[in-house]
């Protein structure tokens, strides 16, 4: 069964500064890999995915991931945050196998200085 | 427009009273699932469902049932609720295996007293 860790449980940075949010996973095989975000009050929203093919994504709102598979890591990154970037990160494996088909990690809050 | 639509959004009980949470997409999507999010344990799967009549357990399935007669509506049920059971509950549709995204519903907070 495929599983995922998120290491750092809060970050906080400045407005403007870059981001890295880390996430590992365990899985068998290739995995889907996705982020997702959760607002304050809100349901979660993708960010990103990962299927195949080039190994670095872009997603919304100027994020981005690599998938490192020696490392089996999908970390999550941002140039510069905003504000409105404050909210928690929930990294996700999908797998192709019958059966539980996501499982999320503990997520990462994120909290944004001015 | 696509969405998932859970209710109630809010809902205070008290221990041992039945309650529904109800689930409902309009996408035609064949998976769908139930999440309970609690603070540093993000979201664990209770039920997850490939399609119609099926079902199966997730994480933490003690204390919950589902049933899918509909492809559309995929309520959640607990018969006796209890204090252990208040978290905020997410269902998410997704219209293929693992590697479509999840759409979520805006959640379902509840409280048992």
């Amino acid at each position: 069964a495929q599983s995922v860790t998120q290491p750092d449980i809060h970050i906080t940075v400045s407005e403007g500064a870059s981001l890295e949010l880390r996430c590992n996973y365990s899985y068998g095989a290739t995995p889907y890999l996705f982020w997702y975000v959760q607002s304050p009050g809100q349901g979660l929203q993708l960010l990103l995915k990962y299927f195949s093919g080039d190994t670095l994504v872009q997603g919304i709102k100027g994020f981005e991931a690599e998938f490192k598979r020696s490392q089996s890591s999908f970390n999550l990154r941002k140039p510069s945050v905003h504000w409105s970037d404050a909210a928690e990160y929930f990294c996700a494996v999908g797998a192709l196998d019958y059966g539980q088909n996501f499982v999320f990690g503990p997520g990462t809050r994120l909290s944004v200085l001015p | 427009e696509a969405q998932v639509t859970q209710n109630p959004r809010y809902l205070i009980t008290v221990t041992g009273k039945k309650l529904t949470v109800t689930c409902s997409q309009n996408m035609n999507h064949e998976y769908m699932s139930w999440y309970r999010q609690d603070p540093g344990l993000g979201l664990r799967q209770i039920y997850y469902s490939m399609n119609v009549e099926v079902t199966d357990k997730g994480d933490v399935p003690e204390g919950y049932k589902v049933s899918r007669k509909e492809k559309r509506n995929f309520p959640l049920i607990l018969e006796s609720p209890s204090p252990n059971q208040t978290s905020l509950y997410f269902c998410a549709s997704s219209s293929g295996q693992g590697r479509e995204k999840l759409f979520f519903g805006s959640g379902t907070q509840l409280s048992v007293l």
